[in-house]
């Protein structure tokens, strides 16, 4: 199985919808981490979480939230979506404790708002 | 803030022949360095990373990388591409000690490899 899991894989949604996109992962990490990747744009940061009582902001976070609900879980909401937020997003998680900077990604959920 | 350039787009090479992705960084002290893989329809895969010591950096799948502290460079290099190795690459910093843990990436460079 894999260690970071993302829902849904696909999702088409209209503009003005709230979407949540989520995140699961087994390798007990503690920090979680949510991009978004555009044709030509590379990754983006959105928000990261350092564990369940810490979130943090990324270079874009505007029009989205998230919420930790546990160390395991890490939701990502588009609370009204538009149609430029239509990405591919991924899920990513590190581990503090082995004093790496390595991220390990999720399969990504492809999103479109029409 | 750090930057990471990755000059070139798209590139393409023949099946067996040899390849080199160039990254560039901009910061003020040597950052750690990674190369990541992005094959079609999957999520990022970690190749190789470089925190310090030698500079010439062994990845898996074949891939090299060698530090350049003078070009402020982290190119990726593979003596003999696979069709396989078409995919998307993508060069990231992190600022050590920053606390944050945060990644910058490049805006990556599409491989095609000719049968």
């Amino acid at each position: 199985d894999a260690d970071v899991t993302q829902t849904p894989r696909n999702r088409i949604t209209k503009t003005g919808k709230r979407i949540m996109l989520e995140c699961s992962q087994t390798k007990g990490h503690d920090r979680m981490y949510w991009y978004r990747q555009d044709p030509g744009l590379g990754l983006r940061l959105i928000y990261y979480s350092f564990d369940v009582k810490d979130i943090n902001k990324g270079e874009i976070s505007d029009g989205y939230s998230v919420s930790r609900q546990a160390q395991a879980k890490f939701s990502l909401s588009l609370e009204s979506a538009i149609p430029n937020q239509t990405a591919l997003y991924f899920c990513a998680t590190s581990d503090l404790r082995d004093g790496s900077y390595e991220q390990y990604f999720g399969p990504g959920t492809r999103l479109t708002v029409t | 803030a750090q930057s990471v350039t990755q000059p070139d787009i798209h590139i393409t090479v023949s099946e067996g022949a040899s390849l080199e992705l160039r990254c560039n960084y901009s910061y003020g002290a040597t950052p750690y360095l990674f190369w990541y893989v992005q094959s079609p329809g999957q999520g990022l895969q970690l190749l190789l990373k470089y925190f310090s010591g030698d500079t010439l950096v062994q990845g898996i799948k074949g891939f090299e990388a060698e530090f350049k502290r003078s070009q402020s460079s982290f190119n990726l290099r593979k003596p003999s591409v696979h069709w396989s190795d078409a995919a998307e690459y993508f060069c990231a910093v992190a600022k050590p000690g920053a606390g944050s843990y945060q990644l910058t990436f490049g805006k990556g460079t599409k491989l095609s490899v000719i049968p």
